[in-house]
């Protein structure tokens, strides 16, 4: 079975100061791995994706994860915080049997 | 707008009372999945399909619920006898092909859902 754990439910950070959201998975195969982002009253929108080809990752909006095996981790990183980055951030894990399962989530506030 | 489109987007109902959810995916993918999601928790797997067939169905989805997409374009979800426990956000979601091999999955905005 796959699972992935969001280690912060909110991260507070200022505007232009980086960005760090951490997630870690379990997986019993090769996991595809992705970022998601919420914002209020809409849908989910995707930041990125892992597949098995490069370990670093380029997503949208500047933001980028590493994956890194030996560690079971997927953070997501953006060097420069904006203020239309607060939102709410998934990490998301699907095997094999595609069955994607989302983390709980991390509520990030961008303070002025 | 060719983006995954749901109906209704807001539905309050009394406790008791059936309720149906309309997604329309995406054209050109063949599978579509069910989601909930309640505050401040990730979405939660219900069930998806490939073309017209059910091939998956998480515990979550009691026999209260049930899933159908009936020519493999549009699904619905219904949820009989409600409960206040089904309050929740109903996502649904389309995809060509398997998450597994990395191909993304396009959630629509979402169905609001309130059991008074």
């Amino acid at each position: 079975a796959q699972s992935v754990t969001q280690l912060d439910s909110h991260v507070s950070v200022s505007e232009g100061t980086p960005v760090l959201l951490r997630c870690n998975y379990s997986s019993s195969y090769s996991p595809s791995l992705f970022w998601y982002v919420q914002h209020p009253n809409k849908g989910l929108q995707l930041l990125l994706k892992y597949t098995s080809a490069a370990t670093l990752v380029k997503g949208i909006n500047g933001f980028e994860a590493e994956f890194k095996k030996s560690e079971t981790s997927f953070h997501l990183t953006k060097p420069s915080a904006h203020m239309s980055d607060a939102a709410e951030y998934f990490c998301v894990v699907s095997a094999r049997n595609n069955d994607m399962r989302f983390g709980a989530g991390t509520r990030l506030t961008v303070k002025p | 707008d060719t983006g995954v489109s749901q109906n209704p987007r807001h539905k309050i109902t009394k406790r008791g009372q059936n309720v149906t959810f309309r997604c329309d995916p995406i054209s050109e993918h063949n599978r579509l999945y069910w989601y909930r999601q309640t505050l401040g928790q990730g979405p939660e797997f219900l069930t998806y399909f490939q073309n017209e067939a059910q091939l998956e169905k998480s515990r979550l989805l009691s026999d209260r619920f049930s899933a159908e997409r009936p020519k493999g374009s549009f699904s619905t979800l219904e949820i009989q006898r409600t409960e206040q426990g089904d309050s929740a956000m109903y996502l649904c979601a389309s995809s060509f092909g398997g998450t597994a091999s990395g191909n993304t999955i396009y959630f629509g905005e979402g169905s609001w859902l309130t059991v008074v």
